[in-house]
């Protein structure tokens, strides 16, 4: 089985700041992806970003980017030009092989971060 | 991009009768569902994984029984509470991924409350 740990509960950043959100994971799978999704308030889940484990160069979208350790099992988000429409709570997943092709996640606890103007 | 519908956006129920909610992918072929559950402030825990025309795979600790879930078409699913008591209080989530496409798309939650 599978586990994802966050283990900052609640973080805070100034607008305009850098922030980065830390998350391990643990497993015994060769295949899987790594995920960030943000739920705002509206409770929507977001995809943020993705990562393939059997890819060596960190994911990027925009202002968002991995720091993934794959020895280490480490997959932080760092969120550049804090933005107050971040503010969100962002979950670290971990994505298994469910079979046909598909996966399911299991997600952290979740990182509850506040944008502060 | 895709789009996942997820009907009623909230319900409340008496306990002891049972609700339905719908999981629609609007542009796309569902070949897989997700159904996760999600308690105030905390993670989304999976209950159960579904693929189109087969019968569901439970998580450990979710009784297949008391929510009863169907894939009949590739693009709707839909779970049922059966039953409902107060504990079954919660947010749930569906998120579905087509056949030819390894992301997954959520919808928008349902938040059930049994009084």
């Amino acid at each position: 089985a599978q586990t994802v740990t966050q283990s900052q509960p609640e973080m805070s950043v100034q607008e305009a700041e850098t922030v980065t959100l830390s998350c391990t994971y643990d497993t015994s799978e060769s295949n899987y992806y790594l995920f960030w999704y943000k739920q705002p308030p509206s409770r929507q889940m977001i995809l943020v970003i993705r990562q393939e484990a059997y890819k060596q160069q960190n994911a990027t979208e925009n202002r968002f980017s991995v720091n993934f350790q794959k020895a280490a099992k480490s997959f932080s988000l760092k969120i550049s030009d804090s933005q107050l429409g971040d503010t969100a709570m962002y979950f670290c997943a971990f994505g298994a092989s469910a079979g046909a092709g598909s996966y399911q996640l299991t997600f952290g606890k979740g990182t509850k971060l506040s944008v502060i103007p | 991009g895709a789009v996942v519908s997820q009907h009623p956006s909230r319900v409340i129920c008496k306990s002891g009768t049972s609700v339905k909610i719908e999981c629609r992918s609007l542009d796309f072929q569902a070949t897989t569902m997700f159904w996760y559950r999600q308690f105030p402030k905390q993670s989304l825990m999976l209950m159960a994984t579904s693929n189109e025309g087969s019968k569901a795979t439970y998580e450990q600790g979710v009784e297949k029984d008391k929510f009863l879930i169907n894939h009949a078409s590739l693009t709707l699913s839909t779970l049922t509470v059966t039953s409902a008591h107060p504990e079954d209080s919660s947010f749930y989530i569906c998120s579905a991924r087509g056949a030819t496409n390894e992301k997954l798309f959520f919808g928008s939650g349902t938040q059930l409350s049994v009084l």
